[in-house]
């Protein structure tokens, strides 16, 4: 069965600076889609990354970059420059397995602040 | 554009009473729609999906129930309200067959039960 773990409950960092977020996985699937979704205080939950578990490469959109350790089953999300805009939640989720419809699996989420 | 709105933003409503939220998605057709609930400070538990109308599947009850009257449309319900029910609803949409599970969310509706 999928799991997906975060174990930091909150991070706290100065502005300017990059914090990267630590999420661990479980699967069977050889094929797999892992995600990172923000959550800001009004609740919207927004689409953030996406890394194929196919590709060796890391995927990155804007000022956010994956780590992605395979044999370790690891997904880290890392934020450089962070923008005090940049606090909110973030969860990691993963989906397997390709042309099923299954939604994707969220972990308990980490809680960014990032502070002037 | 693809939209997705939910409906009511909020409600305070009492045990034992009845629920309907509501998601509606404008500009995709056939979208596969999905129902997440989120505990005050928790993670995202998914309650059902559906691929098509008329069909849903459940994922997870909580004495809740699902419908999808049209393409554009899913409606969470419940005759009778626990305490439990309350917290934050999410509708999600995602691409048909072959997508990646990639999910775009509505706004939430946030319950309370009193």
């Amino acid at each position: 069965a999928q799991k997906v773990t975060q174990t930091q409950t909150s991070i706290s960092v100065m502005e300017k600076t990059t914090v990267t977020m630590d999420c661990v996985y479980e699967t069977r699937d050889s094929s797999y889609f892992l995600f990172w979704y923000k959550q800001t205080a009004s609740g919207e939950i927004v689409f953030l990354i996406r890394q194929d578990s196919y590709k060796k490469e890391n995927a990155t959109e804007g000022h956010y970059s994956l780590n992605f350790q395979k044999p370790k089953s690891s997904i880290g999300l890392i934020i450089t420059a962070t923008q005090i805009e940049d606090s909110a939640v973030y969860f990691c989720a993963m989906r397997e397995g390709r042309n099923n419809n299954n939604a994707p699996r969220f972990g308990a989420g980490t809680k960014l602040s990032v502070k002037p | 554009a693809q939209t997705i709105h939910q409906w009511p933003v909020a409600e305070i409503k009492a045990v034992g009473s009845p629920l309907s939220l509501g998601c509606t998605i404008k500009g995709k057709s056939s979208p596969n729609l999905y129902w997440y609930w989120q505990a005050t400070g928790g993670t995202l538990q998914q309650l059902f999906y559906s691929i098509t109308v008329g069909q849903v599947e459940s994922v997870v009850q909580l004495n809740l129930s699902a419908s999808r009257p049209k393409d554009d449309q899913f409606i969470l319900s419940t005759e009778k309200l626990l305490l439990s029910h309350s917290g934050f609803y999410l509708c999600a949409w995602s691409r048909d067959w072959g997508n990646t599970g990639q999910l775009y969310f509505g706004e939430g509706s946030k319950l309370t039960v009193l």
